[in-house]
């Protein structure tokens, strides 16, 4: 069982729009900020989006995130085939010492 | 370029104990937080360890604590996990990941390929 909550599964056609979900608690996205992770099949996973909204060098801008209260949501747009692949949120969690929670994942279907 | 080459998996029974090591490269490795991350076959990704740039601050997942310890070499640019007591459930590719900035509450930018560890009898 994960600390944050995602759909297990997500789908759309080619240049839809979707979304994906996080939810977590006061401890963690209420308070820190969010970052999502991609991870193709077979491969590491990659950061996505961290800080909530920021895309790292090279991540194209169909991309973008958001956060309000202590939920989060991943957006993909103008979908493609090659964005099929698991997908993650994080945060940092102030309980006890701190520490990272994961989402479960979601596995993103591109019809 | 940024590198993190994981080393030391293989199959062990449940009980012994088994050292990963992740070497660095292509960055200021004193300069950075890492993490372990591991993942489960077919699962999610879990958070394991992490140390901060200078050892003065190290974490732990509660499924580890006790059992597994996290440490660094900033002179050989190299991340550690010592895992002692091990159970079937510690099964999973573990991966060596880099923080963002030198603490430990900064996202991962980015990941080794991981190493396989196994645990069976």
């Amino acid at each position: 069982q994960s600390v944050l909550t995602q759909p297990p599964s997500a789908s759309g056609t080619p240049g839809q729009r979707v979304t994906i979900s996080c939810s977590g608690s006061s401890s963690n996205i209420g308070s820190n900020t969010v970052n999502w992770y991609q991870q193709l099949p077979g491969t590491a996973p990659k950061l996505l989006i961290y800080s909530n909204n920021q895309r790292p060098s090279g991540v194209p801008d169909r991309f973008s995130g958001s956060k309000s209260g202590t939920s989060a949501s991943l957006a993909i747009s103008g979908l493609q085939s090659e964005d099929e692949a698991d997908y993650y949120c994080a945060a940092w969690d102030d309980s006890l010492n701190g520490s990272w929670v994961f989402g479960g994942g979601t596995k993103l279907t591109v019809l | 370029e940024v590198q993190l080459v994981e080393s030391g998996g293989g199959l062990v029974q449940p009980g012994r104990s088994l050292r990963l090591s992740c070497a660095a490269s292509g960055f200021t490795f004193d300069d950075y937080a890492m993490h372990w991350v591991r993942q489960a076959p077919g699962k999610g990704l879990e958070w394991v360890s992490g140390i901060s740039w200078n050892s003065g601050s190290i974490g732990y997942a509660d499924s580890v604590k006790g059992r597994f310890t996290i440490s660094r070499d900033n002179a050989k640019n190299s991340l550690y996990l010592q895992m002692n007591s091990l159970r079937a459930e510690d099964t999973a590719l573990y991966y060596c990941a880099k923080g963002f900035t030198m603490v430990r509450d900064a996202p991962f930018d980015y990941w080794g390929q991981g190493t396989l560890v196994t645990v069976s009898s």
